[in-house]
């Protein structure tokens, strides 16, 4: 069965921190997709990032980055000179190959930017 | 686009109610998900539906129902509520699978139920 956990409930920094949030995932499949949602305090989830199991690359995009290790079963989120604007809960999800509209989410985590 | 709109935003039902939500899409997408947010939990998948006509379970379907009559549409029906359904729920759409296609989501409707 999938899992995904973020271990990290709640980070406080302070705007121009730069700040990971972690995620770590439990599939069986060799074939899965692994994605990144911000929910700001308006409500809606917004999508971030999607990565398939055969992608290893890093990606960076502006101040966002993540981390995708396959050794460690883990897809880091790194927010580089954090913004107050960044302040939301970030959910980290799973999808397993043949199961291709279940996505499984991680517990989130909150993320409160202080000026 | 007005995107995916939920109504309503808030309710209150009493034990062994019904109601409705709604949700519509204006963006066209096959796909359409419901979901639940509990506090301090990730989302989980109630019901999706690939397509008019076409519905299915997801992780959590019990005690809820829906339909897909056109494609914009995809209501879900509680029947008899529980206080065990207070949650937010969440509509969502893609243009296909939820695995290969980011998911755009209403703003959710939290429900209470006492």
């Amino acid at each position: 069965a999938q899992k995904v956990t973020q271990a990290q409930t709640e980070i406080s920094v302070v705007e121009k921190e730069d700040v990971t949030l972690d995620c770590v995932y439990e599939t069986r499949d060799t074939t899965y997709y692994l994605f990144w949602y911000k929910q700001p305090p308006s409500g809606e989830l917004v999508f971030l990032i999607r990565r398939n199991s055969f992608d290893e690359q890093n990606e960076i995009s502006g101040r966002y980055s993540w981390n995708f290790q396959k050794s460690t079963s883990s897809f880091n989120f790194t927010i580089t000179a954090s913004q107050v604007v960044d302040s939301a809960v970030y959910f980290c999800a799973l999808s397993e190959g043949n199961a291709g509209n279940m996505l499984t989410f991680g517990g989130g985590t909150r993320l409160m930017v202080k000026p | 686009n007005a995107g995916v709109t939920q109504t309503p935003k808030f309710r209150i039902l009493k034990i062994g109610q019904s109601m409705t939500l709604q949700c519509t899409q204006d963006m066209n997408h096959n796909y359409m998900y419901w979901y639940r947010q509990d506090p301090g939990m990730g989302l989980k998948l109630i019901y999706y539906s690939v397509g008019a006509g076409i519905t299915d379970k997801g992780e959590v379907p019990n005690g809820y129902n829906v339909s897909r009559s056109t494609t914009e549409d995809f209501p879900l029906r509680l029947e008899l509520a529980a206080p065990s359904q207070t949650s937010v729920y969440f509509c969502a759409s893609s243009y296909n699978e939820a695995s290969l296609y980011e998911q755009y989501f209403g703003p959710g409707t939290r429900l209470t139920v006492t």
